[in-house]
């Protein structure tokens, strides 16, 4: 089947220190993943993308990773300020036709950034 | 902001009650969503629609009914709820699918 899942459902850094979130994804998932920033009382905000054909991609302080060895996408966060407290979801497009359409997330890590 | 909006921001209702949830963009997309966020759970697809016809609907109950008139709107019109629908609802759309989605700020739904 389709899934997609994060690893840690918390994840707490200091202040200027570099964030790492990891997401785990099944066989059957996309060619296509994104991160999503979801701030408290906001709808999710795309925040960098990767397709199967690339294994790093860099955006402004933000890099994803992609190992499709053991099928596993990482986001990592530079300098990690206070702004990026947020809930951070890893989405994949399934592979398959019959359910292209469906857009799955994981069930998103909590970044808490400690002064 | 992302050229999704939605309206209401917040909505409660009764379990009798008949209301719609209205989402519009303005960024020129052929594909419209509506997710489902509940407290502790990953984001649930609804409804897909792609060049306003219904392409996915992912066992929603019936009581949540969704209209598309054009590529620029769609609505969710929720009739009789439960308690346990009470979520945040999001609306996305996508220049196509398989390319990124954009968020609306979703309607908090509570039911009563």
């Amino acid at each position: 089947g389709e899934s997609v899942g994060l690893h840690l459902p918390t994840l707490s850094v200091q202040e200027g220190d570099n964030s790492i979130i990891n997401c785990a994804y099944s066989n059957s998932a996309s060619d296509y993943f994104i991160w999503y920033k979801q701030e408290s009382g906001k709808g999710p905000q795309f925040i960098i993308d990767i397709r199967s054909n690339m294994d790093k991609r860099q955006g402004q302080r933000v890099t994803v990773l992609l190992n499709k060895t053991v099928k596993h996408l990482s986001l990592q966060i530079a300098a990690t300020q206070p702004g990026d407290s947020a809930v951070y979801f890893c989405a994949a497009w399934p592979r398959r036709r019959d359910s292209s359409y469906k857009l799955i997330f994981g069930s998103g890590t909590r970044l808490l950034v400690r002064p | 902001e992302t050229g999704v909006t939605q309206t209401p921001r917040h909505l409660v209702m009764g379990m009798t009650n008949k209301k719609s949830l209205k989402c519009e963009q303005h960024l020129g997309h052929n594909a419209m969503y509506w997710y489902k966020q509940s407290a502790k759970k990953p984001l649930e697809l609804m409804f897909v629609y792609n060049f306003k016809e219904q392409t996915e609907n992912n066992s929603v109950p019936s009581r949540f009914s969704p209209e598309c008139p054009n590529s620029s709107h769609l609505f969710l019109h929720l009739h009789t709820l439960q308690p346990e629908d009470s979520a945040l609802y999001l609306c996305a759309s996508s220049r196509q699918p398989n390319t990124e989605a954009f968020f609306g700020q979703g309607t908090r739904l509570t039911v009563v």
